[in-house]
């Protein structure tokens, strides 16, 4: 059973670009959160996708959006790149949303210079 | 606003002790918690999940307790293990999806 997975592993962007990030669920899993990390610091809830809409949403600029797929997959967009966007990306999948076991992926390395 | 402290920051201990993660948050209107592990520059590997209704969750060496009311969890690892050298998050969801976590406590088992 595959588990989460994100693609690319590794990213370099320049200040300004765009950049697309993606991730597919665990199988059978319809619900998928991304996440961002800076190095040293536990990971910040950016939105949350469940039947192709944005459920929830934390604390990031309209630079961040996203998209979820008839297949459960899902997509991050951040526009505008600035250095600070620099972290991992961190994809997770659940059932349902909601109290249930999150299940995360090894991440996007996403450098800006 | 939910705020997640996990105490201490590192920690290093000989191989074969037991030891306790501590981890606090500020608001008990929570769905559950959960514990993760996470290896340098890697994603996150699920260890327990507790729902609010539950007090504790095992899951072979590893033992996680849940007190609501008081705001407190903590992780205890049971004879541990070069292999247990990691980095342990915890994470409670306040809104359907929406998980505030701590910064993490850096462990260190030596053989």
């Amino acid at each position: 059973d595959a588990g989460v997975t994100q693609s690319p592993t590794h990213l370099i962007k320049t200040r300004g670009q765009q950049v697309t990030l993606r991730c597919s669920p665990k199988s059978g899993h319809d619900t998928v959160s991304w996440y961002q990390q800076a190095l040293g610091q536990g990971p910040q809830f950016i939105f949350q996708y469940y039947e192709e809409e944005e459920r929830q949403r934390g604390n990031f600029p309209d630079r961040f959006s996203g998209h979820q797929f008839p297949n459960y997959s899902s997509e991050l967009n951040v526009n505008a790149l600035l250095l600070g966007d620099s972290a991992l990306y961190l994809c997770a999948s659940s059932l349902v949303w909601g109290g249930t076991e999150a299940f995360f992926g090894q991440g996007t390395r996403l450098t800006v210079v | 606003k939910q705020e997640v402290t996990q105490i201490p920051a590192a920690l290093s201990v000989p191989e074969g002790e037991n030891l306790v993660l501590n981890c606090s948050f500020t608001d008990s209107a929570i769905y559950n918690l959960q514990w993760f592990r996470q290896d340098p520059g890697k994603g996150l590997t699920s260890l327990l999940l507790i729902q609010s209704s539950q007090r504790e969750q095992t899951s072979g060496r590893l033992n996680a307790s849940l007190d609501k009311s008081s705001g407190r969890s903590t992780l205890y690892i049971a004879a541990s293990q070069p292999g247990d050298s990691a980095t342990y998050l915890c994470a409670v969801e306040v809104l359907e999806g929406d998980m505030r976590f701590g910064a993490g406590t850096r462990l260190t088992v030596k053989p």
